[in-house]
């Protein structure tokens, strides 16, 4: 099991540029969570897909955030244009089923740097 | 507003005592109660699980409690260790039984020295 793989682990870019962020669940998890997390904020949830379908967006700041799930092993985070206050460690966490108190199994994160 | 708080500065502890980690919520109904280590560099790892019916779990030198009433958690970690030192969450969910993404807490630095 290699657990929720998450890349870049690390990510620099300017002002007005556009990001995209990936993930690739555990085989198998069908519920998956994008959190992001900063000192001031902790760690809020963003958006999150059972069976590749978005089921609750209301975490996503602006327009300029979007997110996809084209397939069950693969995801990504996108923002357009990226401004210096996305700065974060982005996380993604995948579930075997919406069960309920099953525990999120979380990747090592995207560190994002907005310059 | 839902709020989760826990003990916002570093809790230092001498190794061998025990380390309590409190996490206080209002406006709030978890169905349950989950507490996860994050080390730096790293995601959440989850440890323990307590639904609102249970007041104690144990597991290993771990225990946590889970008072509705107070609408508190406590965490404890008993015969604390240097590799204990680590950022430790709760995060609440089920809200009125959904098993919905969990809401989080900022978390506690802890630091077990030697």
């Amino acid at each position: 099991d290699a657990g929720v793989i998450q890349s870049p682990r690390h990510e620099v870019t300017e002002m007005g540029q556009e990001v995209t962020l990936r993930c690739k669940p555990i085989s198998g998890h069908n519920s998956l969570f994008w959190y992001r997390q900063t000192m001031m904020r902790g760690l809020e949830l963003l958006i999150y897909f059972n069976n590749n379908v978005p089921i609750d967006d209301s975490g996503m700041p602006e327009d300029r955030f979007s997110a996809k799930m084209p397939n069950a092993s693969f995801s990504t985070l996108k923002i357009q244009p990226s401004e210096p206050r996305d700065s974060a460690v982005y996380f993604c966490a995948s579930l075997p089923d919406r069960g309920v108190a099953s525990p999120l199994h979380f990747g090592n994160g995207t560190r994002l740097t907005v310059t | 507003s839902q709020k989760i708080e826990q003990n916002s500065e570093a809790l230092n502890i001498q190794e061998g005592k025990t380390a309590t980690l409190t996490c206080n919520y209002t406006n709030y109904s978890p169905a349950y109660l989950q507490w996860y280590r994050q080390d730096p560099g790293r995601g959440p790892v989850f440890l323990l699980l307590i639904r609102e019916n249970e007041k104690e779990k144990r597991k290993e030198r771990l225990k946590v409690t889970f008072d509705t009433t107070l609408k508190q958690s406590l965490f404890h970690i008993t015969a604390s260790q240097p590799a204990d030192s680590a950022t430790y969450l709760c995060a609440l969910g089920g809200e009125g039984g959904g098993a919905d993404g969990l809401t989080f807490g900022k978390g506690t630095h802890l630091i077990i020295q030697p």
